[in-house]
């Protein structure tokens, strides 16, 4: 089966740099999503890391090591509108080739304080 | 384009009454996700369709809940009969071949399920 680990709760103070961590156990990775979702929202894809480094769009920034099962995703500059959840899924062939499947972790909730 | 579509946006119904959830996904998309969202178990996976085939259905959680989807720009889930521990965020996603390969899955706005 599949297991994502990533902290529950994160705060942080408007203007600094956070990073959410997550990592993973899988069988036949093929690569790692994050997502936000803003209370009473719906999730919307951030980024997508299949090969080893860093991936960066505009104030955020994802990071996947392969060999670590272990990604992050960085945010800089953070605003108070980033305070949202942010989750990491994982894409593998646990159900097969072809599989668009994503399997999701719990999130990490994420406070931007003054 | 509007985005994934669902209806309703929130419902309220009594244990023992059917419910039935819609979702009208993005033009030109092959693939469609229903996803449960609770506080508990997070964002799980019912099932998906590809070219309105179901793909996987392992995520169903019991045979109180089917989902059909008879044309590429409609599909239903629904629970019969429905009880309290249903009540969640019901979401709906869809996706191309290339945006699924980067892991881009588009969500609707969601249906919020009371069972009272």
């Amino acid at each position: 089966g599949q297991s994502l680990e990533q902290p529950s709760e994160v705060t942080a103070v408007e203007g600094a740099i956070v990073q959410i961590n997550c990592t993973y156990q899988t069988s036949g990775f093929y690569g790692l999503s994050w997502y936000q979702q803003h209370d009473g929202g719906a999730p919307t894809f951030l980024s997508y890391n299949a090969l080893d480094g860093l991936e960066e769009t505009g104030r955020f920034s994802s990071f996947l090591s392969r060999s670590d099962s272990y990604g992050y995703l960085l945010l800089q500059e953070l605003q108070m509108k980033d305070s949202a959840s942010y989750f990491c899924a994982v894409r593998d062939r646990y159900s097969g080739a072809g599989s668009y499947q994503l399997t999701f972790g719990k999130g990490t909730k994420l406070s931007v304080i003054p | 384009d509007a985005g994934v579509i669902q209806s309703p946006r929130h419902e309220v119904t009594e244990m023992g009454q059917e419910v039935t959830l819609r979702c009208k996904p993005i033009s030109g998309h092959d693939y469609l996700f229903w996803y449960r969202q609770t506080m508990m178990r997070g964002l799980e996976l019912l099932i998906y369709f590809n070219n309105n085939v179901p793909i996987d259905d392992s995520g169903m959680p019991e045979d109180r809940f089917s989902a059909k989807m008879p044309n590429a720009s409609f599909s239903t889930l629904k629970i019969q009969p429905s009880e309290p521990r249903d009540s969640a965020v019901y979401f709906c996603a869809s996706s191309l071949e290339i945006s699924g390969v980067r892991g881009e899955q588009f969500f609707g706005p969601g249906t919020r399920l009371t069972v009272l």
